[in-house]
């Protein structure tokens, strides 16, 4: 399964964008691309997720680079319910299966 | 609601003794999935079943067994050959585990089960 690289953490300011980076430049032609995010204590929820063109819908904005090796999420205005773990995920159509990193934890400062 | 349910949130038992994680889903999704995670790690895939009647061994499967009688139901027994059992017990479901949609639909996750073994 590939695999993928986050940073541990971030920042953001309220109401600011915040852009979330993404490697993964073992990903294969047939995997797409996921994000979920978890909040404290809870289940992980969906964000969005893409193959080849960027992405949008009402939570966020997913960005692929045209060789595919990298993704941003793009949280356009972060508020303080959207501090969290984000993953992202390379999901293959084999088993449906989702590989989960570390992720990203999120801090929104007010 | 459509929805998945886990019960109980909290759960205790003593080393030794085995103890089975209830997930139900309403949703008449295919799959269904047994996640298991650690404090500040990501999420690691027990088992999971793509249809009724069958089930597949995840990264971690050790130590734990399934069963997927029912469409709605696929509940986790924790034994007592797993050695590090206390953790944070995830189950989720797509609409399909397999076929060109598997990589795309949303996979719908409970609210979890936090057991400690005491």
């Amino acid at each position: 399964d590939a695999k993928t690289t986050q940073p541990n953490s971030m920042e953001s300011n309220e109401e600011e964008p915040v852009h979330l980076p993404c490697n993964h430049s073992t990903i294969s032609g047939t995997d797409y691309i996921h994000w979920y995010r978890q909040l404290p204590s809870q289940g992980p929820e969906y964000v969005i997720h893409g193959l080849t063109s960027n992405v949008n819908n009402r939570m966020a904005s997913l960005a692929i680079a045209e060789d595919r090796k990298s993704s941003t999420l793009i949280l356009h205005r972060a508020t303080l319910r959207d501090a969290a773990v984000y993953y992202c995920i390379l999901r293959s159509g084999n088993t449906g299966k989702l590989i989960f990193g570390q992720g990203t934890t999120l801090q929104v400062k007010p | 609601d459509g929805g998945i349910t886990q019960s109980p949130k909290y759960l205790f038992r003593k080393e030794g003794q085995n103890v089975t994680l209830s997930c139900e889903q309403n949703l008449n999704h295919d799959a269904m999935y047994w996640y298991r995670q650690d404090p500040g790690q990501g999420l690691r895939l027990i088992y999971y079943s793509q249809i009724v009647n069958d089930f597949q061994k995840g990264d971690i499967a050790e130590g734990y067994s399934v069963s997927r009688e029912k469409k709605e139901s696929f509940p986790l027994t924790v034994t007592s050959a797993q050695k590090n059992p206390t953790a944070f017990y995830l189950c989720a479901s797509t609409p399909m585990g397999i076929g060109d949609r598997a990589s795309t639909d949303t996979q719908y996750f409970g609210p979890g089960t936090r057991l400690t073994v005491l």
